[in-house]
């Protein structure tokens, strides 16, 4: 079973663009969770879906959205980029949310902004 | 406000011996506990997990110890082995693998 795919691996933009990222579940996943990892800072949390539904959304400006399509599949801008925005972005797949299952990650986007 | 700490950046650790990494938290609803462990350039590979109702969890060489009164975490590995050399981080949730916050990581290198 293909694990969890983030397109692209990497990415530099200039501040003040906007950027999209892509991920595609575990086959059968229905929830999609997106965590920031920045040195010292560990991984935050910054979005999941469900059902094409937000279910719970960390402590992340308004400059940072995502979105859930019918298949599963997810995606998540940022506009107006800054360059404390330069991060390794994760994306994580499970089961259903709030169950035991594990969260399952893909290997990251590197977003470097200039 | 960091909720969930590891307060040791680095580890080192003789092959063939026993790692432990530690893992403490602020928050007592926390319900659910979490190891994952990162090499560069790869996503985060779960390794084991714990509810609260526990306090110990063994899943081949690698054991997780839950102190709730003392809001302590550790992850136990035995024997250590080169390729076990990585960054491992504690997370914790209040419901499920839900909202997981974690800890900074720890960098475990095992020394042949």
């Amino acid at each position: 079973k293909a694990g969890v795919t983030q397109t692209p691996r990497y990415l530099i933009k200039t501040r003040g663009q906007q950027v999209t990222l892509s991920c595609s579940p575990i086959s059968g996943h229905r929830s999609v969770s997106w965590y920031q990892q920045t040195p010292g800072q560990g991984l935050q949390f910054l979005f999941e879906y469900f059902s094409e539904t937000q279910r719970n959304k960390g402590n992340f400006p308004g400059r940072f959205s995502g979105r859930q399509f019918s298949n599963s599949r997810s995606e998540m801008n940022v506009s107006t980029l800054e360059l404390g925005d330069s991060a390794l972005y994760l994306c994580a797949s499970s089961l259903d949310p709030g169950d035991n299952s594990p969260l399952h990650f893909g290997n990251g986007t590197r977003l470097t902004v200039t | 406000d960091q909720q969930v700490k590891q307060n040791s950046p680095s580890l080192s650790v003789q092959e063939g011996r026993i790692s432990i990494l530690n893992c403490d938290y602020t928050n007592s609803m926390f319900d659910y506990f979490l190891w994952y462990k990162k090499y560069p350039a790869e996503g985060p590979t779960f390794l084991i997990s714990i509810s609260s109702i526990k306090d110990k969890n063994e899943d081949g060489r690698f054991t997780v110890f839950l102190n709730k009164s003392a809001k302590h975490l550790s992850l136990h590995i035995v024997p250590s082995q080169p390729g076990d050399s990585a960054v491992y981080f504690c997370a914790a949730s209040l419901f499920g693998n839900e909202k997981l916050t974690f800890g900074t990581g720890t960098r475990l290198t095992i020394i042949p």
